[in-house]
């Protein structure tokens, strides 16, 4: 079945406290995006990769990092949470910038 | 700056048609699509404008007039699995998302 998956889930964290949110999908993707989602503001992109080793700043990317070494695989890394990065993430793929995106089950973190 | 507008929330009939309509300022246009997000759940496509004029995907049409920066999503026969959040997002120049924050459609019986 083709899907994006995340893990985890849900998380509860600590100010400070290193985190990495997994993504991975199984189309053969190269175009693969980080979203964060808060009410009233709608989707925000974090960052995103066309490939392989390519990656690139969204509008919103301070305090995260990501990495590309596989195409499957797009982590999302928060080297020093902070409260004001509790938010819903999602992660995407797609075959090109212009094609539909196909969307991860999101991931819901607060950090306390 | 760029810009996607959409009303925040509107209601309708089990049965009865809606348009939720989306205006965008942004630099450059490459298409504009429609996702549809349940409560608690990941967006899920539902069309995609390059052209004017209008795509029709069984109950759902998508609109779309370039020229005046305008778009709506029409959804007909309402069922009250489509009470859901309705997500305009813009292709600019450089082939980025722009999104708008969400129209959130609720269905009374």
């Amino acid at each position: 079945e083709a899907q994006v998956t995340q893990n985890p889930r849900y998380l509860i964290t600590v100010t400070g406290k290193k985190l990495t949110v997994t993504c991975s999908q199984n189309m053969n993707h190269e175009y693969m995006s980080w979203y964060r989602q808060d009410p009233g503001l709608g989707l925000r992109q974090i960052y995103y990769s066309m490939n392989v080793e390519v990656t690139d700043k969204g509008d919103v990317p301070e305090g995260y990092k990501v990495s590309r070494k596989e195409k499957r695989n797009f982590p999302l890394i928060l080297e020093s949470p902070s409260p004001n990065q509790t938010s819903l993430y999602f992660c995407a793929s797609t075959r090109k910038e212009y094609n539909e995106q196909f969307f991860g089950p999101g991931t819901r973190l607060t950090v306390l | 700056g760029q810009n996607i507008d959409q009303p925040t929330e509107m209601t309708a009939t089990e049965g009865a048609i809606v348009q939720i309509n989306c205006t965008y300022q942004t630099s450059g246009f490459n298409g504009l699509f429609w996702y549809q997000q349940h409560a608690g759940e990941a967006p899920t496509f539902l069309s995609y404008n390059v052209l004017d004029g209008l795509e029709e995907k069984g109950r759902f049409s998508s609109f779309l007039s370039r020229s005046k920066g305008y778009s709506y999503l029409l959804l007909k026969e309402l069922q009250m699995k489509d009470s859901a959040s309705y997500l305009c997002a813009v292709l600019d120049s450089n082939y980025q998302l722009i999104w708008g924050a969400g129209t959130k459609l609720i269905i009374k019986p």
